[in-house]
């Protein structure tokens, strides 16, 4: 079956770094996406990989490793607007998106 | 303001009652989908529309049923619903269905079922 994985709830402080996994058992791979999805709200786009390596986007980076069917958002400098949840999703071969369950997000002050 | 609207965005209702969830895109897309997300769970695709045709219907119960008048608008009608049917739906659209395309997502109905 596909799978992806990833934490259901981290907690960091403000002004730090941290780091969300997912990993992903699918046929196939067409790409990987991560997603931010604030209480109540719609998830809204936060950035896409399909090539291994980083991509970064001013505080949010998105890293890939295909091979290892492995994946992490890396959010710097948090603030407390960056509590939410963080859906990532993988594009199979049949182009049908799969997702996680979401890891919630919580800052403290 | 992702483009995606979603109406009602609260609705509660008894089994026996039909109701129906209305979505409208503002993008110029030719993708729709439907999903459901219940807590703690992964989002569940319920239907894809492609320039007004069906092209995905991931097993969804009959109680179900969805409509595409035209690109823009998308229509999920609910009838004699389950307790478990208790969610928040979520409506989708993209440029294109598959390849790389990112789908914009609206706000979302949340669904009770009493």
């Amino acid at each position: 079956g596909q799978n992806i994985d990833q934490p259901t709830e981290m907690t960091a402080t403000e002004g730090a770094i941290v780091q969300i996994n997912c990993t992903y058992q699918t046929s196939g791979f067409n790409g990987l996406f991560w997603y931010q999805q604030h209480a109540g709200e719609a998830p809204t786009f936060l950035s896409y990989n399909v090539l291994d390596g980083l991509e970064e986007k001013g505080r949010f980076s998105s890293f890939l490793s295909r091979s290892k069917g492995y994946s992490y958002l890396l959010l710097k400098e948090l603030q407390m607007k960056d509590s939410a949840s963080y859906l990532c999703a993988v594009r199979d071969s049949n182009y049908q998106l799969i997702w996680g369950a979401g890891t919630k997000l919580i800052i403290k002050p | 303001e992702t483009g995606v609207t979603q109406t009602p965005r609260h609705l509660v209702m008894g089994m026996t009652n039909k109701k129906s969830l209305k979505c409208e895109q503002h993008l110029g897309h030719n993708a729709m989908y439907w999903y459901k997300q219940s807590a703690k769970k992964p989002l569940e695709l319920m239907f894809v529309y492609s320039l007004e045709e069906r092209v995905e219907n991931n097993s969804v119960p009959s109680r179900f049923s969805p409509e595409c008048p035209n690109s823009s608008h998308l229509f999920l009608h609910l009838h004699t619903l389950q307790p478990e049917d208790s969610a928040l739906y979520l409506c989708a659209s993209s440029q294109e269905r598959g390849g790389g395309e990112t789908q914009y997502f609206g706000p979302g109905t949340r669904l009770l079922v009493l």
